[in-house]
């Protein structure tokens, strides 16, 4: 079986652009999570998603944005990059409340 | 709010020694521990959990953890650590059931030297 895939793996983007990263989870796993992780650090909750709705947001701006598709997969989007941006954003998938995140390999955002 | 701190930023252990990675935790009620394991360029992998009942979980890999709550600690232990065992270990915590959002340490790089 698959596991939680995620595209792009690497992508460098101008100060100011817009990036939208995908996310597909385990097949039946219906809650999605979204984290960032800057060099060094512990990985940072950006969002959570159950069943399509909003479930948890972390303490980042309005720019970060997330959605989750009627078969699960999720989008992250990001408005009106900055620099301190640059990051590896993972996604997690799981079958619900108190069950095992599963997390992808990343995708590593660079802004120039 | 829940906190997560792991005192060791970076360890080197010599291949076969026993190994101990540090983490506490703030949080008022029973948390719920994991730690995880990153190799460069890689995810995150669950090593194990605790939720309830017996505080020593036992783990993939070989991995242990003991739950001490008069010392908000979930401390990682291994007997004998092998070469492959070299990564980043983040413990993290979950301290609302509802509430899937892990709150995660820095983190703890391991260095195996033969």
């Amino acid at each position: 079986d698959a596991g939680v895939t995620q595209s792009p793996t690497h992508l460098i983007k101008t100060r100011g652009q817009q990036v939208t990263l995908r996310c597909s989870p385990i097949s039946g796993h219906k809650s999605v999570s979204w984290y960032q992780q800057v060099l060094g650090q512990g990985p940072q909750f950006i969002f959570q998603y159950y069943e399509k709705e909003e479930r948890g947001r972390g303490n980042f701006p309005d720019r970060f944005s997330a959605r989750q598709f009627p078969n699960y997969s999720s989008e992250l989007n990001v408005n009106a990059l900055l620099l301190g941006d640059s990051a590896l954003y993972l996604c997690a998938s799981s079958t619900g409340t108190g069950a095992e995140a599963f997390f992808g390999q990343g995708t590593r955002l660079t802004v120039v | 709010a829940q906190s997560v701190t792991q005192p060791d930023i970076h360890i080197t252990v010599s291949e076969g020694a026993s190994l101990e990675l540090r983490c506490n935790y703030s949080y008022g009620a029973t948390p719920y521990l994991f730690w995880y394991v990153q190799s460069p360029g890689q995810g995150l992998q669950l090593l194990l959990k605790y939720f309830s009942g017996d505080t020593l979980v036992q783990g993939i890999k070989g991995f242990e953890a003991e739950f001490k709550r008069s010392q908000s600690s979930f401390n990682l232990r291994k007997p004998s650590v092998h070469w492959s065992d070299a990564a980043e270990y983040f413990c993290a915590v979950v301290g609302d059931f509802g509430n899937e959002k892990l709150t995660f340490g820095t983190g703890t790089r391991l260095t195996i030297i033969p």
